[in-house]
C-alpha cells in the first residue's frame, strides 16, 4: 500500500506570496492532519480534517488554511508568506473507526523556504 | 488544560545500556497514547501505541512502553540501546473528550554513544 505523499517536496517563495501544499493520504484513511516543524519550535499542529470537515485547529493565524476533498486528499494554503513560515510542513493520515482516529502515518514533508 | 510533557530535551545513553525516554500527560478521560520516532533527515514514524489492555506494549525496533495510569505516564523503554536508535522521539496523546485532538510532546533527542 502506498504511503502518504506530499507535493512538492521543496519550495522556495518570497515574502508576500502565497503557497499551496498538497497531501495524498494512504488509501482508506479519512483523517488528514497538517504540522509545521521547525528546529526551534518543534512539531506544531496546524489542523486536522475528517470527512471534508476541519475537526481540530492549532494556534496559527488565519493566513494558514486548508481543505479536504471527497477523496480525502488535502491541501493547505499559506497566504502572505513571512520569513518565519520557513519550515518543514508534514502531512499525516490515519484510519478512523466511527470518527476516532488511531496512529498517524506521515509523509516526507514539504520543505518551504521563504526569502 | 490538556498537555503532554517530555521532561528531558536530550537523553544520552551508552550503547548496550537500557534506555528510557519519559512522557507524562494530563488529559481527561482514558487517553490513547502514542510514541513516534524521527530519524535524522527522515520522516516521522509510528513506533507503538496504547489503547487498552496490558499496560506494557511492544512496538517496532525492540521498543516498548509502559502505561501507568496512576502516574499518568507512558515511558518509552528499550533493554539494550543501539547507536542506530539515535533519533528524535515524540510522545502524543489523543484526548478522547476533546474531539479526539492529538496532543504532542516537545520531543526528546536520544543520543546513543558507542
Amino acid at each position: 500500500k502506498a504511503g502518504v505523499t506530499q507535493t512538492p517536496r521543496y519550495l522556495i517563495k518570497t515574502r508576500g506570496q502565497q503557497v499551496t501544499l498538497s497531501c495524498s493520504p494512504i488509501s482508506g484513511h479519512r483523517s488528514v492532519s497538517w504540522y509545521q516543524q521547525t528546529p526551534g519550535q518543534g512539531l506544531q499542529f496546524l489542523f486536522e480534517y475528517f470527512s471534508e470537515t476541519q475537526r481540530n485547529k492549532g494556534n496559527f493565524p488565519g493566513r494558514f488554511s486548508g481543505r479536504q476533498f471527497s477523496n480525502s486528499r488535502s491541501e493547505m494554503n499559506v497566504s502572505t508568506l513571512e520569513l518565519g513560515d520557513s519550515a518543514l510542513y508534514l502531512c499525516a493520515s490515519s484510519k478512523t473507526d466511527r470518527g476516532l482516529s488511531y496512529e498517524q502515518y506521515f509523509g516526507p514533508g514539504t520543505r518551504l523556504t521563504v526569502t | 488544560a490538556q498537555s503532554v510533557a517530555q521532561p528531558e530535551d536530550q537523553v544520552n545513553v551508552a550503547e548496550g545500556n537500557p534506555l528510557t525516554v519519559k512522557c507524562t500527560y494530563s488529559v481527561s478521560g482514558n487517553p490513547y497514547l502514542f510514541w513516534y520516532v524521527q530519524y535524522p533527515n527522515r520522516g516521522l514514524q509510528f513506533l507503538l501505541k496504547y489503547i487498552t489492555g496490558d499496560n506494557l506494549v511492544k512496538g517496532s525496533y525492540g521498543f516498548e512502553a509502559e502505561f501507568n495510569k496512576s502516574q499518568t505516564s507512558f515511558h518509552l523503554k528499550k533493554p539494550s540501546a543501539l547507536v542506530s536508535d539515535s533519533a528524535l522521539y515524540f510522545c502524543a496523546v489523543r484526548d478522547m473528550r476533546s474531539n479526539y485532538q492529538l496532543i504532542w510532546g516537545a520531543g526528546t533527542k536520544l543520543i546513543i554513544k558507542p
